[in-house]
């Protein structure tokens, strides 16, 4: 069964320095890896993806991860902290056609100090 | 621009009473999701529909049930309200191929309704 673990459950970095948001994933086959964000009072978006593609994934407002199979970790990274980036962050990994098309990690809570 | 709306964004119900909560989405997609999303416990899977009509239980179907009788429209039905059932509910769709969920389309998700059961 395919599975998720994010590492810390609430991350707090200041204003302008570096955002590591950490991910394992446990999957019987290559999978497909999401982020997605959550912004206070507002639905889920998707942040990037991976889809066996370049392992390096690109996303959007600065956001990329990397694709690590030995290591089995998928971490969102972001060079430079803006007070826009805090929220809550989840990560996903595809589960098999079936009763579980998407499985999500518990989330960790990114807070922006200026 | 996509969207999926729900029909309220908060609710406040009695244990017992019978709960509706509507979404619906203006992107023709073919698959529906309702989750539940609780501290601490991330996202999980109520039921899902890949088709009118079809509906597929998810990881805790137990106390729900879904009505799907329009492609845009997908209901959640709380047959009798508990209190273990408050909690924010989270709709969202995606495309599909042929009734076959694809894990790698992107899903859309709609604001959420915080439901309260007293």
């Amino acid at each position: 069964a395919q599975s998720v673990t994010q590492l810390d459950s609430h991350v707090s970095v200041s204003e302008g320095t570096p955002v590591l948001l950490r991910c394992n994933y446990s999957s019987s086959y290559s999978p497909s890896l999401f982020w997605y964000v959550q912004h206070p009072n507002k639905g889920l978006q998707l942040l990037l993806k991976y889809t066996s593609a370049a392992t390096l994934v690109k996303g959007i407002n600065g956001f990329e991860a990397e694709f690590k199979k030995s290591e089995t970790s998928f971490h969102l990274t972001k060079p430079s902290a803006h007070m826009s980036d805090a929220a809550e962050y989840f990560c996903v990994v595809s589960g098999l056609s079936g009763n579980t098309p998407l499985v999500f990690g518990k989330g960790t809570r990114l807070s922006v100090i200026a | 621009d996509v969207k999926v709306t729900q029909s309220s964004r908060y609710l406040v119900k009695r244990t017992g009473e019978k709960v509706f909560l509507e979404c619906v989405q203006d992107m023709d997609h073919e698959n529906m999701f309702w989750y539940r999303q609780d501290p601490g416990l991330g996202l999980r899977l109520i039921y899902f529909s890949y088709d009118v009509k079809m509906k597929e239980k998810g990881d805790i179907p137990e106390g729900y049930s879904v009505s799907r009788e329009k492609k845009e429209r997908f209901s959640l039905i709380l047959e009798s309200a508990s209190t273990n059932q408050t909690s924010m509910y989270l709709c969202a769709s995606s495309s599909g191929d042929d009734r076959v969920i694809l894990p790698d389309y992107e899903q859309y998700f709609g604001p959420g309704t915080r439901l309260t059961v007293t």
